[in-house]
């Protein structure tokens, strides 16, 4: 079975270029998460998605982050315009939730590791 | 103060060690609780999940004590193959998993 799909595995952009990061979440599994991991604070969640709705995106750190969902098989998340302090790795999760929310198991894709100079 | 705090290590312990690692949480509506593991440069994959009465699987043991708000893994006759970030997760029966920073360990041979 194929796992979370992430691309581009790596980026490398100068500040002030949009950049958008892929996901294509487990066949089946109706949650899906973005998350941010830098050495200093560690993964940190940017925004939830369940049945492709966003449910909390409170942790998308301002107006230049955006992500969609448009249908059970793919999300991006966009970074416009992109600055220095955006580098970090990204990682997009998915799960099935099922009759005990939120004791399942995430399953993370290989990130893509964002470098902007 | 953080929601999950994780001592970050590095542990360094020769093969065949035993070594235990603890993970501290704040909040006591926190409801499941996980250990992750995370290779240097690759995503987090589950180790295990925390039970009450704790568990076992092989090597490793998870333990939860709510009454001092920790969970703990011990992890027995070490390889060079466990030498990892070990990342606790806790969740508040919500769709938010708080991530510890995680835990270094390096088995050495």
């Amino acid at each position: 079975d194929a796992g979370v799909i992430q691309s581009p595995r790596h980026e490398v952009t100068e500040m002030g270029q949009e950049v958008t990061l892929r996901c294509k979440p487990i066949s089946g599994h109706n949650s899906l998460f973005w998350y941010r991991q830098t050495m200093m604070r560690g993964l940190e969640l940017l925004i939830y998605f369940n049945n492709n709705v966003p449910i909390d995106d409170s942790g998308m750190p301002e107006d230049r982050f955006s992500a969609k969902m448009p249908n059970a098989s793919f999300s991006t998340l966009k970074i416009q315009p992109s600055e220095p302090r955006d580098s970090a790795v990204y990682f997009c999760a998915s799960t099935l939730t099922s009759g005990v929310p939120f004791t399942d198991t995430q399953y993370f894709g290989p990130g893509t590791r964002l470098t902007v100079l | 103060r953080k929601e999950v705090e994780q001592d970050p290590g590095p542990f360094n312990v020769p093969e065949g060690a035993t070594v235990a690692f603890n993970c501290t949480y704040s909040n006591s509506a926190s409801q499941s609780f996980f250990w992750y593991r995370q290779d240097c440069r690759k995503e987090p994959k589950l180790l295990m999940s925390v039970y009450s009465s704790g568990n076992e699987d092989g090597r490793f043991t998870a333990q939860l004590n709510r009454a001092s708000q920790y969970i703990s893994l011990l992890i027995r006759d070490s390889k060079l193959s466990d030498s990892a970030t070990y990342l606790c997760v806790v969740n508040r029966g919500t769709y938010k998993y708080i991530f510890g920073t995680g835990t270094r360990l390096k088995v050495l041979a």
